[in-house]
């Protein structure tokens, strides 16, 4: 079953502006993490933040963690069209043992 | 390093006929991962390995799916007799530990028709 999941599920923006996407878990965790999916490939790590940090850049990426809500949020600033991608939280399942991942938020930067 | 390499890329196959997909990952990971992903249901795992043995694979649909792990560097995800609700993207992932940043391979989309 899944554990986090994506708001919106779809998102469509211009250039240059910023996207924000959301992720909401039911259990505690050991990490969250984003990964981006291009359309027809395989998805790729992003950025990893613990549970005991709040906030995690990387780049245009800012990742925030609020384990009271439990819920992050991915900010993308500046975004580029080659940014449209499908965008995915992952966190531990109940065991810690491995990642369970939301149904994703599909990002459309228009140029 | 090449990532986590996935064959094939794409397969096409008749209902009752047998799958084989095959992933090799990252040298030096020992965790390997099959996903799989379909509209309806998102990314589901279907089984994991570390140092090649099957620790959990209560993702696996049924009984016709089976998955090995024969050595550090491949494993084989096999459907057999294959049906069209199998049709999805696999992928395997590969990692050092279990809650690290996965590495995916690109796929193999299967269609049983």
């Amino acid at each position: 079953s899944q554990q986090g999941e994506e708001d919106p599920q779809a998102l469509s923006i211009q250039e240059g502006e910023n996207a924000t996407m959301n992720c909401s878990y039911k259990t505690s965790i050991n990490n969250l993490q984003w990964y981006r999916q291009n359309s027809g490939r395989g998805l790729v790590h992003l950025i990893l933040i613990r549970s005991n940090e709040r906030e995690k850049h990387s780049g245009r990426l800012r990742v925030t963690l609020d384990t009271s809500k439990k819920s992050s949020s991915l900010l993308i600033t500046a975004s580029r069209a080659a940014d449209t991608a499908s965008y995915f939280c992952a966190t531990d399942n109940n065991a810690g043992n491995m990642l369970t991942f939301g149904g994703g938020t599909r990002l459309m930067v228009k140029p | 390093d090449a990532g986590v390499i996935q064959s094939p890329r794409h397969e096409v196959t008749e209902m009752g006929q047998e799958v084989t997909l095959r992933c090799k990952p990252i040298s030096g990971h020992d965790y390997l991962f099959w996903y799989r992903q379909t509209m309806m249901r998102g990314l589901e795992l279907l089984i994991y390995f570390n140092n090649n043995v099957p620790i959990d694979d209560s993702g696996m649909p049924e009984d016709r799916f089976s998955a090995k792990m024969p050595n550090a560097s491949f494993s084989t995800l096999k459907i057999q007799p294959s049906e069209p609700r199998d049709s999805a993207v696999y992928f395997c992932a590969s990692s050092p530990t279990a809650l690290g940043g996965y590495t995916f391979g690109s796929g193999t989309r299967l269609t049983v028709v």
